[in-house]
């Protein structure tokens, strides 16, 4: 099972600021399978990013992700309001499927 | 425009068992895979279960398998969990999900409903 892990657990930003998330995966994910969810409070996870760096349907362009190795990256360019939610990360190279264990992005 | 409405949460005895649905709108349904997911009480998400959009092929999270059985009506757009052997750990939100293909392998969730709550207690 390929394990994920997110850093920071919490990340508290003024609005403006980038916000730069990290989930490293345990070891290698093929063909970049990996999808970036964004969860508000209350609410359904929704899809940001798949295939680790393109954007889903209607998902603005302040968000981005990236990849390097095992590290993968979502950037939210600047921060507004809107953004507060927990973010996680999920590898579907290899089943079972597996999330990361989530950062909560905070405004100041 | 994309819904996946869940029903069938409850409280239920350990041991006991229920039945949780997914009616799904406004796509093909059986073209695509679909999973539930779940979310315990302030903690993060489980992959729980997924089926290809023939219902074909099914996977199962080491945690369920043996207790859940995940099925499909693509003549009533109804997904299916049903679990037996609840464990207060079964406690959660549990979410349904569209993949973006019919298969399982490298597909990820594109659409989630809003949940449906299981409680396991005495």
């Amino acid at each position: 099972e390929i394990v994920l892990t997110q850093s920071p657990g919490t990340l508290s930003l003024s609005p403006g600021e980038r916000a730069t998330l990290s989930c490293r995966a345990s070891q290698s994910v093929s063909s970049s399978y990996v999808a970036w969810y964004q969860q508000k409070p209350g609410q359904a996870p929704r899809l940001l990013i798949y295939g680790a760096s393109s954007r889903a349907t209607g998902i603005p362009d302040r968000f981005s992700g990236s990849e390097s190795g095992t590290d993968f990256t979502l950037t939210i360019s600047r921060l507004e309001p809107e953004d507060v939610a927990v973010y996680y990360c999920q590898q579907y190279d290899s089943s079972p499927r597996t999330f990361g264990q989530g950062t909560k992005v905070e405004i100041k | 425009e994309v819904q996946l409405l869940e029903s069938g949460g409850d409280l239920v005895q350990p041991g006991g068992s229920l039945r949780l649905s997914c009616a799904a709108s406004g796509f093909t349904f059986s073209s695509y895979a679909m999973s539930w997911v779940r979310q315990a009480p302030g903690k993060g998400l489980e992959w729980v279960s997924a089926i290809t959009g023939s219902g074909g092929t099914i996977y199962y999270a080491d945690s369920v398998k043996g207790r859940f059985t995940i099925s499909r009506d693509n003549s009533k757009n109804t997904l299916y969990l049903q679990m037996n052997s609840l464990r207060a750990e079964d406690t959660a939100l549990y979410y349904c999900a569209k993949d973006n293909k019919g298969g399982y392998n490298y597909a990820y969730t594109d659409v989630w409903g809003q949940g449906t709550a299981v409680t396991v207690s005495s």
